[in-house]
């Protein structure tokens, strides 16, 4: 079975520069996490996609942050502008669905590492 | 707000030692918890898991114990191997309201094994 796939693996911008980053989910997988994860912490929740609505987004940016999933399973992140504690890996992540009491084990890609100067 | 935390951010352990990393968590709420280990370079891998109506759960060479009563969650690896260094980190899910399925890491522990 394929695993969650991301691109581009590393991207190095400028600050008020735009970036965006590409994941295609394991197939069939309906919940899609994007994180942010800053170096030395853990990954920390930007939003979550149930097919192709937005579940929860209450940690986006939303000033210059920006996440869809049109047909329910790609999904794409931009940063515009970016700013210099933008600086992290951003993963994504999957899983079959959400639901109230099953255990629903996320599978992460591995990540795009943004770097902006 | 709610989070999840660790009690030791490094560890330091001799390959074929039992490794024990522990976990605390505030989140009363929280139905399941999850280990994750993060090789450089990586995304997080799925180790082992465990709901709240559990107190321990064993896998290959992994244990997880939950204890509910002092918030404490800690991932046992028994016989451990340079393949094991890592940065390990634990997750909790809060259960209902509308942040259902939302994974909380905490910040993580650096687990070092020397040949």
């Amino acid at each position: 079975e394929a695993g969650v796939a991301q691109s581009p693996r590393y991207k190095i911008i400028e600050k008020r520069q735009s970036v965006a980053f590409w994941c295609n989910p394991i197939s069939g997988h309906a919940t899609l996490y994007w994180y942010q994860q800053i170096l030395g912490q853990g990954p920390k929740l930007l939003i979550q996609f149930q097919n192709n609505g937005v579940v929860d987004d209450s940690q986006l940016p939303k000033d210059r942050f920006s996440a869809e999933r049109l047909k329910g399973v790609d999904s794409t992140l931009k940063i515009q502008p970016a700013k210099l504690e933008d600086s992290a890996v951003y993963l994504c992540a999957s899983s079959p669905r959400t639901s109230g009491r099953s255990r629903e084990t996320q599978y992460f890609g591995p990540g795009t590492r943004l770097l902006v100067l | 707000g709610e989070s999840v935390g660790l009690h030791l951010p490094t560890l330091s352990v001799q390959e074929g030692d039992n490794s024990i990393i522990n976990c605390a968590y505030s989140n009363s709420a929280s139905d399941y918890f999850i280990w994750y280990k993060q090789e450089s370079g990586k995304g997080p891998q799925f180790i082992i898991d465990i709901r709240s109506n559990m107190d321990k759960r064993q896998g290959q060479r992994v244990t997880v114990l939950l204890n509910k009563t002092v918030k404490h969650l800690s991932l046992q690896i028994a016989a451990t191997q340079p393949g094991d260094s890592a940065v390990y980190f634990c997750a909790d899910r809060q259960a209902g309201g509308t942040s259902y399925g939302k994974l909380t890491f905490g910040q993580g522990t650096i687990l070092t094994v020397h040949p």
